[in-house]
């Protein structure tokens, strides 16, 4: 069955770094494009970037674009997003999701979510 | 750039009753649509794609209809595990989800 785990999230402080990673299982990852998208404490959902299946393109949301970075490994069946510069605003449950469709914008499956904490 | 408003923000009903939700988009969408549903402190779940397709697995009380601006969800007979909170989504151009709306034990 697909699975999708992700790991990598904690307290940071404004300005800092993380590295969210995320594992899929169950299917052929490098057939599948894939997201990421967050929810704020309390708040819905916000859409934060998007991969291509092969990594040959990438699209962010206007709120993370020029701090965070997509990428994937197809080798490790891995999915990344590493922030930089975070702010407190920053501060939300991220999940991986599959991509679904023609083009893949919806999500089919997503993870159980790891919390990221940007306080000082 | 497209918003999508979701009305009404809460619904109290009873298990059993009929839930009709809706979400509009300030521009067309055409069908591009999703309807998603989240319990707290899970991962949402796919219900509807393409404004009226079920996901895979997902019950028949679950269909979705409209097009263009205007958009449904209808739940026919609400189950015990259907009290959630229910997002819309657009794929017109980038993601964007509605700002949900929660479907309360009345």
């Amino acid at each position: 069955q697909v699975q999708l785990v992700e790991s990598g999230g904690g307290v940071v402080q404004p300005g800092r770094s993380l590295r969210l990673s995320c594992a899929a299982s169950g299917f052929t990852f490098s057939n599948y494009a894939m997201h990421w998208v967050r929810q704020a404490p309390g708040e819905g959902l916000e859409w934060v970037a998007f991969i291509w299946y092969d990594g040959s393109n990438e699209y962010y949301a206007d709120s993370v674009k020029g701090r965070f970075t997509i990428s994937r490994d197809n080798s490790k069946n891995t999915l990344y997003l590493q922030m930089n510069s975070l702010r407190v605003e920053d501060t939300a449950v991220y999940y991986c999701a599959r991509g679904f469709g023609v083009p893949p914008y919806y999500f089919d499956y997503w993870g159980q979510g790891t919390l990221v904490t940007v306080s000082s | 750039e497209i918003v999508l408003t979701q009305s009404p923000a809460t619904l109290s009903l009873s298990p059993g009753e009929r839930a009709t939700l809706s979400c509009r988009a300030s521009q067309s969408v055409s069908s591009y649509l999703a309807w998603y549903q989240q319990k707290p402190g899970q991962a949402p779940r796919l219900l509807i794609y393409d404004a009226s397709n079920r996901a895979t697995g997902i019950p028949a009380r679950f269909s979705g209809s409209g097009s263009g601006t205007d958009f449904t969800l209808t739940i026919s007979s609400l189950e015990p595990e259907d009290f959630a909170v229910y997002y819309c989504q657009q794929r017109s151009n980038w993601p964007l989800f509605g700002p949900g709306t929660k479907v309360n034990i009345k």
